[in-house]
């Protein structure tokens, strides 16, 4: 199946820094991406849809200032969280689904567990 | 109002032994597509088996099939012969207006049910 790989897998900052998190479609070109968010023992709540060459769509509650997404490329969307504080610590995973595919799949990167101190 | 509805926070069962855990879902599309994904506790999301709403028949995938009961809006995953490596968190998700051609649908999920299988 296709492979969709983000980085880094974990990472840990100091409030008030900034934290880039990569998501690559590594075998197909995706104009849309998604990133998800996932606090411990719940579901997964979708952030923002990445759109390729345009802005990103976030849902509502998510902050865009916080939250800046880039989908510079047809294979590369970008999360940043910006000013990190401790109640951002959470796990960060995004999607991509290959296009022309009838049962869109949607492929997982791996996620990133963030924890901010 | 929930369009994916797990009911089962946590469910036991004995290597070996079957296992259906259930997911309810909510939509006014026509088409959209259910899908069952599994995630241990190292985070990664594991696709288990799609069912389109057109698909007349069942989906089976290896031990995984899907009993899809387009009328009740029901899509429960049975897990047969349960294996210890089977224990993890299973979520049911939806994809609405699944084969509308445009940019892609994200997924809606639900709530998920902690699997835990006993030796």
């Amino acid at each position: 199946g296709a492979v969709v790989s983000q980085h880094p897998s974990w990472v840990i900052c100091k409030s008030g820094t900034s934290v880039k998190i990569e998501c690559r479609s590594l075998d197909f070109q995706a104009t849309t991406m998604f990133w998800y968010r996932q606090f411990p023992k719940q579901s997964l709540m979708l952030m923002a849809t990445s759109n390729e060459g345009s802005k990103a769509t976030y849902e509502q509650g998510v902050e865009k200032d916080k939250f800046l997404i880039n989908h510079a490329s047809l294979t590369l969307s970008t999360l940043t969280v910006t000013s990190a504080h401790p109640e951002d610590s959470s796990f960060y995973i995004c999607s991509a689904s290959p296009p022309g595919e009838r049962n869109t799949e949607a492929f997982f990167g791996q996620g990133t567990r963030l924890t901010v101190v | 109002a929930q369009k994916i509805t797990q009911t089962q926070p946590g469910m036991f069962v004995q290597e070996k032994e079957a296992v259906t855990l259930d997911c309810t879902y909510d939509t006014s599309d026509q088409s959209y597509g259910l899908f069952w994904y599994k995630q241990p506790s190292s985070g990664e999301m594991i696709f288990l088996i799609y069912q389109g709403s057109y698909d007349e028949q069942n989906a089976t995938e290896g031990r995984y099939s899907l009993n899809f009961q387009k009328a009740r809006k029901s899509a429960n995953l049975v897990i047969s012969a349960s294996q210890l490596g089977d224990s993890a968190m299973y979520f049911c998700a939806m994809k609405e207006r699944a084969f509308s051609s445009g940019s892609a649908r994200q997924l809606t999920f639900g709530s998920g049910t902690q699997l835990t299988v006993l030796p």
